[in-house]
């Protein structure tokens, strides 16, 4: 199967940390992307994990379980400018197609 | 490094017309990919386009069509448009095209179909 799925919307506080969790039933399944997208503008890249682990960029981590097929994006220090769409796209190995999931709306009040 | 281009960045066309829409990838970028976005259904997969072939293709009517040329440039034509057809389209450009390559996306071109 191809579904990712995302939660829809998730709210947080400045300051904060917030974990957006992304599970998928692929086979084939190659790597994983985690996108940013405010609204009104185009997706920019996160991470990219392939293998099993947490994967550290600053106030952002991503994390990877492949036998559980299961990733979350991990957002520390929250900013008001973190308020953004963050997507979860997988690769297939055997060609260049990558599936996004729907999103997932992160709203950040002070 | 310029980022990835496209145009136009809105377009109004009724229904039943045809568009064209343009997209210039990054500098030495082989791979263009295209993808529809609307609030419903999310980022979706048009197709890809490497070294001027289709390598892959989403589940999209065959009135979508696309073609790269030898620059890496690449069109995007949707003929016989529907209310449907209105929506967000990115097009995003990888190195090499290896679905591990990250993929740089473009403003968008806003379509809206009356």
């Amino acid at each position: 199967g191809q579904n990712i799925d995302q939660p829809t919307e998730m709210t947080a506080t400045e300051g904060a940390i917030v974990q957006i969790n992304c599970t998928y039933q692929t086979s084939g399944f190659n790597g994983l992307f985690w996108y940013q997208q405010h609204a009104g503008e185009a997706p920019t890249f996160l991470s990219y994990n392939v293998l099993d682990g947490l994967e550290e960029k600053g106030r952002f981590s991503s994390f990877l379980s492949r036998s559980k097929g299961y990733s979350y994006l991990l957002l520390k220090e929250l900013q008001m400018k973190d308020s953004a769409s963050y997507l979860c796209a997988i690769v297939y190995s055997s060609a260049s197609k990558i599936i996004f999931g729907s999103g997932t709306r992160l709203s950040i009040r002070p | 490094k310029a980022g990835v281009t496209q145009t136009p960045r809105y377009l109004i066309k009724t229904r039943g017309q045809q568009v064209t829409l343009s997209c210039s990838p990054i500098s030495g970028h082989r791979s263009v990919s295209w993808y529809q976005q609307t609030p419903g259904q999310g980022l979706q997969f048009l197709f890809e386009y490497f070294s001027e072939t289709q390598r892959n293709k989403g589940n999209f009517p065959g009135r979508f069509s696309g073609r790269q040329f030898s620059n890496s440039r690449s069109e995007m034509n949707v003929s016989t448009l529907e209310l449907g057809d209105s929506a967000l389209y990115l097009c995003a450009s990888s190195l090499g095209g290896r679905g591990t390559d990250t993929q740089y996306f473009g403003p968008g071109t806003r379509l809206t179909v009356l």
